[in-house]
This record gives C-alpha cells, sequence and structure tokens, in this order.
C-alpha cells in the first residue's frame, strides 16, 4: 500500500524558513517523479513544484521560483521542500503526491504569520 | 497558463446521475491522448485520483464514476450518485504546465 507522511509544517514568521518533509513507502520512490500540492484554507488546489525520478529535473510555480527549492533523498525514501523568504499567501496544507498526483499525502499546514 | 473552468456547485438527488463538466480555455488534447484527470476531495481528507486522462478509471474506484470529452470540453459522471459521493471534485491538466480547475462541489437535493 503506497503511504505518504508528510511532516514539518507548523507557524512560521513572514520571511522566515521552513523545511517540509514526506517519507514514502509501499512503492519504488526511486522510480517516479514527486511532486507538492497546495491548497490555501477554503481554497482549491494548486500543484507547487516537481522533481523527476532521479531528482536532476526540477520545476516550479512561477510564484515560488527562486524561494522554495524541491529535493528527493532516494536512499531514504524521503521528499523535500524547502522553503525560504516565506509570505503570508503561502499559508496552505501541503500536499505529497506520487506520480502525476496519483497517490496524495494527508498533508501538512503551514501557516506564515506574524 | 491553462485556465479550468468548473461549475462551483451541484445539487443532485441520490440514485440520479451527476454531471459534473470542466472547459479548459485552450485544448490540453495530443493527438488522441487527452491530458485531463479527475480528482475526489472529501471534506477533511485529502485528494484522490477519479480518472486518469479524461475516460481511464484509477485503481480501486467504482465504475459509477466515468469521465469523457476531449479537447477543451470535458464531463466527470456519477451514476448513480451515492451519499458517499459528497465531495468537491476537481479536473486538472498536464498538456501545459500544470494546473486545476476551482472545484465543483456536489450538494445532494
Amino acid at each position: 500500500e503506497v503511504q505518504l507522511v508528510e511532516s514539518g509544517g507548523g507557524l512560521v514568521q513572514p520571511g522566515r524558513s521552513m523545511k517540509l518533509s514526506c517519507a514514502a513507502s509501499g512503492f519504488t520512490f526511486s522510480n517516479y517523479g514527486m511532486a507538492w500540492v497546495r491548497q490555501a484554507p477554503t481554497k482549491g488546489l494548486e500543484w507547487v513544484a516537481t522533481i523527476s525520478y532521479d531528482g536532476s529535473s526540477t520545476y516550479y510555480r512561477d510564484s515560488v521560483k527562486g524561494r522554495f527549492t524541491i529535493s528527493r533523498d532516494n536512499a531514504k525514501s524521503t521528499l523535500y521542500l524547502q522553503m525560504n523568504s516565506l509570505r503570508s499567501e503561502d499559508t496552505a496544507t501541503y500536499y505529497c503526491t506520487m506520480g502525476l498526483f496519483d497517490y496524495w499525502g494527508q498533508g501538512v499546514m503551514v501557516t506564515v504569520s506574524s | 497558463d491553462i485556465v479550468l473552468t468548473q461549475s462551483p456547485v451541484l445539487a443532485v438527488s441520490l440514485g440520479q446521475r451527476a454531471t459534473i463538466s470542466c472547459r479548459a480555455s485552450q485544448s490540453v488534447s495530443i493527438s488522441s491522448i487527452n491530458l485531463m484527470h479527475w480528482y475526489q476531495q472529501k471534506p477533511g481528507q485529502q485528494p484522490k485520483l477519479l480518472i486518469y486522462r479524461a475516460s481511464n478509471l484509477a485503481s480501486g474506484i467504482p465504475a459509477r464514476f466515468s469521465g469523457s470529452g476531449s479537447g477543451t470540453d470535458f464531463t466527470l459522471t456519477i451514476d448513480p450518485v451515492q451519499a458517499d459521493d459528497i465531495a468537491a471534485y476537481y479536473c486538472q491538466q498536464s498538456r501545459e504546465s500544470l494546473t486545476f480547475g476551482s472545484g465543483t462541489k456536489l450538494e445532494i437535493k
């Protein structure tokens, strides 16, 4: 059974940094691209970033380019999202997803507020 | 970016057919491949893949769910609707970057 478990969220001040992690199990992690998708409170879904199966290629939505970095450790079956220079508009539940959103984790809340 | 437009709310009676539409601002099809996908999100839960490439049922999804469409117009059909289907439904395209529709909330009449 595919399992994706996010961690690392919480309350952070504007301009500060936070790193999210996603522990994957139940599939061969190193064979799949992975992505982060977020959902602001009471809003819809928004793709954030994607990384290829081997980490050689990464893609970002414009609003996070230069601030967020997606990465992975295939030896640990773990996906990461480093978020710098956080803004209030980054407040959302962040979901870790496998492949082209085939499976989703339960999500982790990130609140950017002073 | 390709914009996907969905109606905010759809109300149907239990046992009836629900038809949820999604219109793209430009074609999301390449040759015969329709790069449109559908997700279900129940209250307080993460989204779940229902349909991929417009008409293919994802693993474990009941046959009451089906998808159709091509080019710019796509449809998710639930027939018959059950109480457990109360959720928000999102379309998503992968033709150019990755964008989601704003979602349709399915309500029971």
